[in-house]
């Protein structure tokens, strides 16, 4: 089945730091993926997404890039705030039509002034 | 009200309560879930509801109840839970079909079951 392994965290930067955040990806076909950020106390939100390989997802400064030949989604930021400090969550979905995510275990981020 | 709200944000209840999880969405979508959050593991689809029918119950037990009223509305009826069942749990909507399947999540009911 479909699955969605993340690097584990937690992970922990000072400001202005350059963030990466591994996912990579096992899936029949040609999945959607996606990027979720949970802060503190809410629920999940959408932060990026891309729809088919060699896509750029960006929002807020980060940007993940579909790469099919590595089976990977990593997510990158030059420049890391204290207000990005919380959950990201790697998914995907696939193109059956069974309205299924498959999410990752998450990786908590905590960023220092 | 916008987005997806659920009530209560915060839930405290014996093994022997009955009580209900409520969800409802303003985004004019036609599909519904039920995820459960437990520390340590990934998102866990409970339910998924599409143009109000289930469509997928992932082996979870009849202690949880599902209902779809109406495709803005959809609730999760406890009873008998266990201290195990403790837990964010998490409603989302989608517009099925849409591009990419991008769900709208709720902020969650933290259940705590005594």
């Amino acid at each position: 089945g479909d699955s969605v392994t993340q690097m584990e965290g937690p992970v922990t930067l000072s400001e202005e730091a350059f963030l990466t955040i591994n996912c990579t990806y096992t899936a029949t076909g040609y999945p959607s993926l996606f990027w979720y950020v949970q802060y503190p106390g809410e629920g999940l939100q959408l932060l990026l997404k891309a729809t088919k390989a060699d896509d750029k997802g960006s929002n807020k400064g980060f940007e993940a890039t579909y790469r099919k030949e590595t089976t990977s989604f990593h997510l990158e930021k030059g420049s890391v705030q204290v207000s990005d400090s919380a959950v990201y969550f790697c998914a995907l979905s696939d193109r059956s039509g069974n309205e299924k995510l498959t999410f990752g275990t998450g990786t908590r981020l905590t960023i220092i002034p | 009200e916008t987005g997806v709200t659920q009530t209560p944000r915060h839930l405290v209840m014996g093994m022997t309560n009955k009580k209900s999880l409520k969800c409802e969405q303003h985004l004019g979508h036609n599909a519904m879930y039920w995820y459960k959050q437990s520390a340590k593991k990934p998102l866990e689809l409970m339910f998924v509801y599409s143009l109000e029918e289930r469509v997928e119950n992932n082996s979870v037990p009849s202690r949880f109840s599902p209902e779809c009223p109406n495709s803005s509305h959809l609730f999760l009826h406890l009873h008998t839970l266990q201290p195990e069942d403790s837990a964010l749990y998490l409603c989302a909507s989608s517009h099925r079909g849409g591009p990419g399947n991008e769900q709208f999540f709720g902020p969650g009911t933290r259940l705590t079951v005594l």
